[in-house]
């Protein structure tokens, strides 16, 4: 069965540098969520889309920002990055019910 | 502050031994409580989860078990076994409202010893 995609699956960066992270979801998803984990920690949430609009938002930085597009997948730009940004980001998909499944993540590094 | 408290931190079993994990919840809108097993380096893997309007669901070796009044909900892993040995994180939503975030618990690191 088809699972969330994303990717890159590794970036690194320079501090004020700026990096974008893809979610492609479960076809037939309308629901994709972002979340952030750091080491030894759960997942926070950061911002989710249900049909192209913003759903929930948790704390995102404003240096961050999302959009999900007209065919469901979603990207998470991320600007002005420091070192503090580096960490696992998780992207899930939910259709029928908020029942959310998790890509593999993108690991973030900032040098 | 966590909204979903989760014990014991840490777990050792012994190979066939059973693993116990335990939740607690505040927030009286979550109804629908999912566990995620997640390995070093991967993604959460939704496991089992549960709804309000049942007390017990067995999926395996896996057993969820929920105490609406308590707002309480635990993990069974029955015959564990060393490949079990990852991080759990139990987690709460509004399971009606699609694009309701999941609040998880802190993790619960379960080591499985041959």
């Amino acid at each position: 069965a088809a699972g969330v995609i994303q990717s890159p699956r590794h970036l690194i960066k320079e501090k004020r540098e700026t990096a974008t992270l893809k979610c492609y979801p479960i076809p037939r998803h309308d629901t994709v969520y972002w979340y952030q984990q750091g080491p030894g920690q759960d997942p926070q949430f950061l911002i989710s889309f249900y049909e192209k609009m913003q759903s929930d938002k948790g704390s995102i930085p404003d240096r961050f920002s999302a959009q999900q597009f007209s065919d469901y997948h979603s990207e998470l730009n991320m600007s002005s990055l420091e070192l503090g940004d580096s960490a696992l980001y998780f992207c899930a998909s939910s259709g029928i019910k908020n029942i959310q499944y998790f890509g593999a993540g993108t690991r973030l590094s900032v040098l | 502050q966590q909204q979903v408290k989760q014990s014991p931190q840490s777990l050792i079993v012994q190979k066939g031994g059973i693993s116990i994990i335990n939740c607690a919840y505040e927030n009286t809108a979550f109804d629908y409580f999912p566990w995620y097993q997640q390995f070093p380096g991967k993604g959460p893997a939704l496991l089992i989860a549960i709804r309000p309007d049942v007390s017990e669901k067995k999926e395996g070796r896996f057993t969820i078990s929920f105490n609406k009044s308590a707002k309480q909900f635990s993990l069974h892993i029955m015959d564990s076994q060393p490949g079990d040995s990852a991080t759990y994180f139990c987690a709460a939503t509004d399971g009606e409202t699609s694009g309701s975030r999941l609040t998880f618990g802190e993790g619960t690191q379960l080591t499985v010893n041959p």
